[in-house]
């Protein structure tokens, strides 16, 4: 069974900081690997999608890397942003369609 | 272009009703998957349809839910005889190939009293 692991479930910093959010899956017969952000009570919003191919894709401030021997990815905030808060999910698709999630790490980024 | 679309945004149903909840996929996407996030949990998958075709419903509970996604029209995820354990949100998202980014809709939030 596949499980997906984010580390840390929270994180408060100040605005301007660089920030790590880690992505662990159990996995390796990873197809894709999709970062997301959900505002408290909305949807989800699509950030980056990484296939197995790549090592790493960045939008804007934005850079998701994924390293699949090891099972693991990390995206990166460049120079954070009180609007950054948010909730920040990984989801793991293998050979089937389905997304399986983490349980989010919750950032508050501090003006 | 329009992105996924859901409705009703906030649905309130008394135990032993029905629960209909709707899913407009954007314009060109043929595959749609429906995802559960129960309250302090995260989200879980449910069912993933192809026009006219389930095709995947292993994260579906056995009794009282159903899906189906028709030639025309949205996909629908109906809960029959609703209990308070069917109280969260229901996102919908589609895709336009099987294993393509997938775009999520805002969520119907239902809640059963």
């Amino acid at each position: 069974k596949q499980e997906v692991t984010q580390i840390p479930a929270a994180l408060s910093v100040p605005e301007g900081e660089n920030l790590v959010l880690n992505c662990s899956f159990t996995d390796s017969a990873i197809y894709n690997l999709q970062w997301f952000r959900q505002d408290p009570g909305k949807g989800l919003t699509s950030l980056l999608l990484i296939q197995s191919s790549q090592r790493e894709q960045t939008s804007g401030r934005l850079n998701a890397s994924l390293d699949k021997s090891s099972g693991r990815s990390t995206l990166y905030i460049a120079a954070s942003q009180p609007g950054d808060s948010a909730t920040y999910l990984c989801a793991f698709q293998g050979r089937g369609s389905r997304l399986t999630f983490g349980e989010g790490t919750q950032l508050t980024v501090n003006p | 272009n329009a992105g996924v679309m859901q409705n009703p945004r906030h649905l309130v149903r008394r135990r032993g009703q029905e629960a209909r909840l709707r899913c407009s996929p954007m314009k060109g996407h043929s595959h749609v998957y429906w995802y559960r996030q129960l309250p302090e949990e995260g989200l879980k998958f449910m069912v993933y349809l192809q026009k006219e075709n389930i095709i995947d419903e292993s994260g579906m509970p056995k009794e009282r839910f159903s899906a189906e996604f028709p030639k025309e029209g949205p996909s629908i995820l109906r809960i029959q005889q609703v209990v308070r354990g069917d109280s969260a949100a229901y996102f919908c998202a589609s895709s336009q190939g099987r294993q393509e980014t997938q775009y999520f809709g805002p969520g119907t939030r239902l809640l059963v009293l």
